[in-house]
């Protein structure tokens, strides 16, 4: 079933190439920024997340990076797979664990 | 599979009615939250209980409330249920209160007719 709205904006890309998915966030008093994955029918899978004293930080496959000045997070996903079609959140956290603010997620579509 | 489970997956219900949700952690984790996913504003922060204690309170209407037992699994009551209280309703478990790393539940889906 689905899992989320009908109307996110959606970024298609080719097989094998690089993916990046952009955030704005709200408040610059949280204290971490962090992204979840959401496959159709199932709950949201962390995957990276990044402190507010950092600008960049890299995982698996995965880069994030954090432009403070102008309220900016990206998730680059290099080599994309077809596996990686899902929705992907961003989120804050404030109060170091205690409140979550969602943002409204963007659709990533793999094209073989 | 996220070690989080919530029952049930379905529920089907009339306005007015009263339902309970329910959520077991991961074995360990402490902290639970609970989020509402709909259509129209994606995925909301309800609420948040750390070992039996509730310690920060989202975008929960007062027809909501929730509770984490001493076996630190919890329970969402939804109450005088509303068309637009139709949503996924998710938990997320993580070890402490510190922690960013979330581990969501499979949701249970609520649709009120």
């Amino acid at each position: 079933g689905e899992s989320v709205g009908l109307h996110l904006p959606t970024l298609s890309v080719q097989e094998g190439d690089n993916s990046i998915i952009n955030c704005a966030y709200s408040n610059s008093a949280s204290d971490y920024f962090i992204w979840y994955k959401q496959e159709s029918g199932k709950g949201p899978q962390f995957i990276i997340d990044i402190r507010s004293n950092m600008d960049k930080r890299q995982g698996q496959r995965v880069t994030v990076l954090l432009n403070k000045t102008v309220k900016h997070l990206s998730l680059q996903i290099a080599a994309t797979q077809p596996g990686d079609s899902a929705v992907y959140f961003c989120a804050e956290n404030k109060n170091y664990g205690q409140n979550f603010v969602f943002g409204p997620g963007t659709r990533l579509s793999v094209l073989p | 599979d996220s070690g989080v489970t919530q029952t049930p997956k379905h529920l089907i219900t009339a306005t007015g009615q009263r339902v309970t949700l329910r959520c077991s952690p991961r074995s360990g984790d402490l902290s639970v939250y609970w989020y509402q996913q709909s259509l129209d504003q994606g995925l909301q922060f309800l609420i948040h209980y750390y070992n039996g204690e509730e310690r920060a309170k989202g975008n929960i209407l007062e027809r909501f409330s929730a509770q984490q037992f001493p076996d630190l699994h919890s329970e969402l009551n939804l109450s005088s249920l509303e068309l637009g209280d139709s949503a996924l309703y998710f938990c997320a478990s993580t070890i402490g209160t510190g922690r960013t790393e979330q581990y969501f539940g499979p949701g249970t889906r609520l649709t009120v007719t």
